[in-house]
């Protein structure tokens, strides 16, 4: 089955700095997803890119998909100490069903 | 604030019990997911309910069996506990051929094996 992995596991920043994390994946996809989750609380979506999309903008949050190296990449600009989080990516496969990586813990330090 | 909703928040359970967990999902969602999520890892995949079917299955065993109900709601159930089963249990709701791909998740449910 498709698996997002993210690169790197952890990560720590000051505020006001942007925060980069990649995430690749293993077979061909419908679309792929970010999630953040707070203290292992639920998940919560950020972002979509479908596959013939090559970047997207949502606020701080940009999203790129390089589908020839199967790969993404999550930047949040001018971080805020709220966005610690564990972010995760997560591949679909056209039927709602995720598979998601192993997640990049970020701690934005005020 | 997703409108998913899971119960209980916590409970422990020993080994060889069985568990229902319970969900309801975001109004006018017709699709409910399960994951299973152990600690330091992401949400695995468990099982997809569309109008009351079965609509896929991860890498899980039968002992992790699910409902859903015509009102959309949804139960996972797992048999003979085993110490591996502790983790949090997400439930996700979606709109299938809303073509949004966005998945809805409550506060999971953490599920304690002793």
């Amino acid at each position: 089955s498709q698996q997002g992995e993210e690169d790197p596991q952890a990560l720590s920043i000051q505020e006001g700095e942007n925060a980069t994390m990649n995430c690749s994946y293993k077979t061909s996809i419908n679309n792929l997803q970010w999630y953040r989750q707070n203290s292992g609380r639920g998940l919560v979506h950020l972002i979509l890119i479908r596959s013939n999309e090559r970047e997207k903008h949502s606020g701080r949050l940009r999203v790129t998909l390089d589908t020839s190296k199967k790969s993404s990449s999550l930047l949040i600009t001018a971080s805020r100490a709220a966005d610690t989080a564990s972010y995760f990516c997560a591949t679909d496969d056209g039927n709602n069903r995720l598979a998601f990586g192993k997640g990049n813990q970020v701690v934005v330090i005020p | 604030e997703t409108g998913v909703t899971q119960s209980p928040t916590h409970l422990i359970k020993t080994r060889g019990q069985q568990v229902t967990l319970r969900c309801s999902s975001q109004s006018g969602h017709n699709t409910v997911s399960w994951y299973q999520q152990a600690l330091g890892q992401g949400p695995q995949f468990i099982f997809q309910y569309y109008r009351e079917e079965e609509n896929g299955r991860g890498n899980f065993p039968p002992r992790f069996s699910g409902l859903q109900f015509p009102n959309y709601s949804s139960e996972l159930n797992v048999n003979a506990l085993e110490l591996d089963d502790s983790a949090l249990y997400l439930c996700a709701s979606s709109l299938v051929k809303a073509n949004t791909g966005e998945l809805f998740f409550g506060e999971g449910s953490r599920l304690t094996v002793l």
